[in-house]
């Protein structure tokens, strides 16, 4: 299986609604990734998991809670989101976070926050 | 901040080869170049990666400078399923963390049959 599979493929959520984003993987990876992708703009990283430890938090607003539950998944809480907040947001897995480290991504799940 | 500049967009014929060209002239010894694409609303897809030789995979080959500060990827005979943003990326290693792609703003290739 060399698929990044994530769930939903949409959302449409309420600034005050509470929701999750799911990725999973079953690879084998121990480096798991949150992108935010905004219309016409490259992915930019939110997060880094490394064996299920929070590596990397790029500033992210705390209304965006990642949780990593185990090796195979990737959670995203969103809480409290502005309409600002619409965008694709895109998971990725790898072997790990040094050396050679192919990415592979999921398909994303495009959000908005009305 | 990306380490890599492109071209935004290209145009290239059908069955034509497509040579995407990548500035990366803050390199470091032991970075690796990595080219992804993404096709419309898709997830970005890996295409190939390189350190100091020029590598060829069944997708395309990649072709770095000797001094490294440039690379080229190219497609051998593009089709219209090639139409898409064709990211180069140089791995960014912060001092004691994790290392992590940093994406550009890419260069938005267009296959014309």
């Amino acid at each position: 299986d060399t698929e990044v599979t994530q769930t939903p493929k949409h959302l449409v959520m309420g600034m005050t609604n509470k929701k999750s984003l799911k990725c999973e993987q079953h690879m084998g990876h121990r480096a798991m990734y949150w992108y935010k992708q905004k219309a016409k703009k490259p992915p930019e990283l939110m997060f880094v998991y490394s064996y299920e430890k929070l590596s990397i938090n790029e500033s992210v607003p705390s209304r965006f809670s990642p949780e990593c539950p185990n090796s195979s998944l990737l959670n995203l809480h969103l809480h409290a989101l502005q309409p600002e907040d619409s965008a694709l947001y895109l998971c990725a897995s790898g072997r790990g976070t040094s050396g050679y480290n192919e990415q592979f991504f999921g398909p994303g799940t495009r959000l908005t926050v009305l | 901040d990306a380490k890599t500049t492109q071209p935004p967009s290209m145009d290239c014929a059908e069955g034509r080869a497509a040579n995407l060209p990548c500035n990366h002239s803050t390199i470091s010894g032991n970075e690796y170049v990595y080219w992804y694409r993404q096709i419309h609303s898709q997830g970005p897809q890996y295409i190939i990666h390189g350190l100091k030789n020029n590598e060829t995979n069944e997708m395309a080959s990649l072709i770095i400078t000797e001094d490294r500060k440039s690379s080229t990827l190219i497609l051998p005979h593009a089709t219209l399923r090639d139409t898409a943003v064709y990211y180069c990326i140089v791995r960014v290693s912060p001092q004691g963390g994790s290392e992590k792609l940093v994406f550009g703003k890419g260069t938005k290739l267009t296959v014309n049959p």
